[in-house]
C-alpha cells in the first residue's frame, strides 16, 4: 500500500526565508504527485502536481518542487516565503489508478 | 471557487443522531471521493465513487456509508453518531480516476 510521510510537522520561518518541505512516498510504481495548501478555515487548493516530464514542476505563488525518483521524493521549495504563505500544506500521491494517499501535513508558520 | 459545492457547511448535533451531507461534485467529473479531517488523525480517505460505483474504500466506519446519484452528487450518510465523529469533512471532485482533486469548502459536524 502507497503511504506518504512529511518530515516536518510544524515550521517557523520569517518572512522572506527560503522554505524547503520534505516529502516521502512509499510505492514502486508509477506516481502522480501533488502538493496541496489549506489556508486558515479553507479547504485544500492545488499548488502543483508532477504527472511525468520535467521533475521539476512549478506552482502557483512562486512554489516549486522536485521529484527525485532515486529518493521516492518530492520536496516542495519557495525561496522567499510571505506572511500570507502561513497555511497548512499536503503532500499526495496517486498511483497506478489506486487511490488519493495524502501526508499528515506540516503547519508552516511565516512570522512578519 | 473550486467548483464543488458541499452543505451543510455547519452542523451541530447530538451523540446517536444521523446526518446526511451532500455534495455535489464540479461539472463532468465523474470521481468523487469523502474525506474527513480531524486534529489527531489528520486527513482521512473514507471513500471513492466513480460514475456511481464505488471505486475504493478506506478508514470508513461501518456506522457511516455513502452513494452517488446518477446526477453525480454524492451523500455521505453518519448514523449513530459519537463524539469522536465531530470533524470537518470533505468532498472532493476529479475528471478521472486519477487526475488531481477538486476540493470542497468542507462540511464541518460537531456533535455534542
Amino acid at each position: 500500500a502507497q503511504s506518504v510521510s512529511q518530515h516536518n510537522h510544524h515550521v517557523i520561518l520569517s518572512e522572506a526565508a527560503s522554505l524547503e518541505l520534505g516529502c516521502n512516498y512509499s510505492y514502486g510504481g508509477t506516481v502522480n504527485l501533488f502538493w496541496y495548501v489549506q489556508y486558515p478555515g479553507q479547504h485544500l487548493q492545488l499548488l502543483l502536481k508532477y504527472f511525468s516530464g520535467d521533475p521539476l514542476v512549478k506552482g502557483i505563488k512562486g512554489f516549486e518542487a522536485e521529484f527525485i525518483k532515486s529518493k521516492f521524493s518530492f520536496n516542495l521549495r519557495k525561496p522567499s516565503v510571505q506572511w500570507s504563505d502561513t497555511a497548512e500544506y499536503f503532500c499526495a500521491v496517486n498511483a497506478d489508478g489506486q487511490n488519493f494517499v495524502f501526508g499528515p501535513g506540516t503547519r508552516l508558520s511565516v512570522l512578519p | 471557487d473550486s467548483g464543488v459545492t458541499q452543505t451543510p457547511k455547519h452542523l451541530i448535533t447530538a451523540t446517536g443522531q444521523r446526518v446526511t451531507l451532500r455534495c455535489s461534485p464540479r461539472s463532468g467529473d465523474l470521481s468523487v471521493y469523502w474525506y474527513q479531517q480531524s486534529l489527531d488523525q489528520g486527513l482521512q480517505f473514507l471513500i471513492q465513487y466513480y460514475n456511481g460505483e464505488e471505486r475504493a474504500k478506506g478508514n470508513i466506519l461501518e456506522r457511516f456509508s455513502a452513494q452517488q446519484f446518477p446526477d453525480l452528487h454524492s451523500e455521505l450518510n453518519l448514523s449513530s453518531l459519537e463524539l469522536g465523529d465531530s470533524a470537518l469533512y470533505f468532498c472532493a471532485s476529479s475528471p478521472q480516476v486519477t487526475g488531481e482533486l477538486f476540493f470542497g469548502e468542507g462540511s464541518r459536524l460537531t456533535v455534542l
